[in-house]
C-alpha cells in the first residue's frame, strides 16, 4: 500500500519570501503521479502542481516548483514570492497510473501554511 | 469553478438517520470519486465509479453506499449515521479518455451529525 507523509503540520512565511513544504511517500510502483493540492478556507481543493514519475525534470507552475527525488521518494513544494492568498492547507498526494484510466488519490495529512504581511 | 457540482453544501442531521449526497461531474467526465475529509482521519478515498460501474473501493464503511447513474451523476448514501461520520465529503471527476492524473473537485458537502 502507498503512504504519503507530510512532516510539517504548520508553517509560516513572510509575504514575498520563499517557503518549502516537505513530502515523502512510500510505494513499490514505478509509474505514478505526484500532486500538490491547495485547500484555502473556502475548502475548495485546487490543484497546484503535478509531476509524472517518469519525468526527471521538476515541474514548475509560475511561483510554484517541486523538487522531485524519485530514489529518495521525496516531493517537496517550493513557493516563491509568497502572497497572502497562498495561505491555505497544502496536501501532497500520490496516484498510481492504472493503464488507460485514472487511479485514486492518496493524500498526506496536510501542512497549514500561513503567509504573514 | 471546477465544474463539479455537489449538493447539499451543508447538512445537519441526527444519529441513526440516513442522508444522500449528490454529485454532478464535469460535462463528459466518466469517472467519479468520493472522498471523506475529517479532522482525525484526514482525506480518505471512499469509492470510484467509472461509467456506471464501481472501479475501486477504499475505506468505505458498510453503512455507506454509492452509485453512478446513466446520466453520470453519482450519489453517496450514508445510513445509521454516527457522530464520527461528521465530515466534509468531496466528489471529484476526471477527464474523459485521458490519463493525466488530474482530478477536479467539487466544493464538498459538510455533514454534521448531532
Amino acid at each position: 500500500a502507498q503512504t504519503v507523509t507530510q512532516s510539517q503540520p504548520e508553517m509560516s512565511v513572510q509575504e514575498a519570501e520563499t517557503v518549502t513544504l516537505s513530502c515523502t511517500y512510500d510505494t513499490s510502483e514505478n509509474n505514478y503521479y505526484l500532486f500538490w493540492y491547495k485547500q484555502p478556507p473556502s475548502r475548495q481543493m485546487i490543484l497546484v502542481i503535478r509531476q509524472e514519475a517518469y519525468k526527471q525534470q521538476n515541474a514548475t507552475e509560475n511561483r510554484f516548483s517541486v523538487n522531485f527525488q524519485k530514489a529518495a521518494k521525496s516531493f517537496s513544494l517550493k513557493i516563491s514570492d509568497s502572497q497572502l492568498g497562498d495561505t491555505a492547507m497544502y496536501f501532497c498526494a500520490f496516484m498510481k497510473r492504472v493503464g488507460g484510466s485514472q487511479g485514486n488519490l492518496i493524500f498526506g495529512k496536510g501542512t497549514k501554511l500561513s503567509v504573514k504581511p | 469553478d471546477s465544474g463539479v457540482t455537489q449538493t447539499p453544501k451543508h447538512l445537519i442531521t441526527a444519529t441513526g438517520q440516513r442522508v444522500t449526497l449528490r454529485c454532478s461531474p464535469r460535462s463528459g467526465d466518466l469517472s467519479v470519486y468520493w472522498y471523506q475529509q475529517s479532522l482525525d482521519q484526514g482525506l480518505q478515498f471512499l469509492i470510484q465509479y467509472y461509467n456506471g460501474e464501481e472501479r475501486a473501493k477504499g475505506n468505505i464503511l458498510e453503512r455507506f453506499s454509492a452509485q453512478q447513474f446513466p446520466d453520470l451523476h453519482s450519489e453517496l448514501n450514508l445510513s445509521s449515521l454516527e457522530l464520527g461520520d461528521s465530515a466534509l465529503y468531496f466528489c471529484a471527476s476526471s477527464v474523459k479518455g485521458a490519463n493525466t492524473g488530474e482530478l477536479f473537485f467539487g466544493e464538498g458537502s459538510r455533514l454534521t451529525v448531532l
